[in-house]
């Protein structure tokens, strides 16, 4: 299957800062991405979704920003919240599914 | 209105048994997709179901079936389980496939022993 990866398994943060989560992904025919959000015990809710004619888009704190050159995506939370602990996993749409990254483990330090 | 709801939340089965799981989606919505997690393995993608037909389909052997009914209710079957089942089975529903519209369920938690 295809390879979505994510560069760190887990992310402290202070409230306030600004929060960085990186994915790798292996296809470079790859045409949609998504950012999710996953708090424990729920299912994942979309962040932020980015073509792959775009490099970067933005939306409400949060910015996505893709590199196509080195097959890489980056979620940027701004003014990182409490609430905003949770596992953020990437996905890449190639053919006619999304292939999934494990996740990374944002913890937000008050 | 009421999200996605899988039943059940929590389950143990033994190895060699099958199961059966429940998805209800957003009414109105009749795209139905299903996932199973692992720690290991993240998220990995096992069907979708649209008016009542399968649409597409993930890598996994045939062990694991679903189904779709006139009011958009889904159900997912594996037969024969094994251990490696043992996962967080997700269900996300969507009006008609797009992804931006998806909402998942919390998932049914699968234990195989």
């Amino acid at each position: 299957g295809e390879s979505v990866g994510l560069h760190l398994p887990t992310l402290s943060v202070q409230e306030g800062d600004n929060s960085i989560i990186n994915c790798a992904y292996s296809n470079s025919a790859s045409d949609y991405f998504i950012w999710y959000k996953q708090e424990s015990g729920k299912g994942p809710q979309f962040i932020i979704d980015i073509r792959s004619n775009m490099d970067k888009r933005q939306g409400q704190r949060v910015t996505v920003l893709l590199n196509k050159t080195v097959k890489h995506l980056s979620l940027q939370i701004a003014a990182t919240q409490p609430g905003d602990s949770a596992v953020y996993f990437c996905a890449e749409f190639l053919g006619n599914q999304f292939y999934f990254g494990t996740g990374t483990s944002l913890t937000v330090i008050p | 209105k009421a999200g996605v709801t899988q039943t059940p939340r929590y389950l143990i089965k033994t190895r060699g048994q099958q199961v059966t799981l429940s998805c209800s989606p957003i009414s109105g919505h009749r795209s139905v997709s299903w996932y199973q997690q692992t720690p290991g393995q993240g998220l990995q993608f096992l069907f979708e179901y649209f008016s009542e037909t399968q649409r597409n389909k993930g890598n996994f052997p045939g062990r694991f079936s679903g189904r779709q009914f006139s009011n958009s209710r889904s159900e997912m079957n594996v037969s024969t389980l094994e251990l490696g089942d043992s996962a967080l089975y997700l269900c996300a529903s969507s009006l008609s496939g797009v992804w931006t519209e998806a909402f998942f369920g919390q998932g049914t938690r699968l234990t195989v022993v």
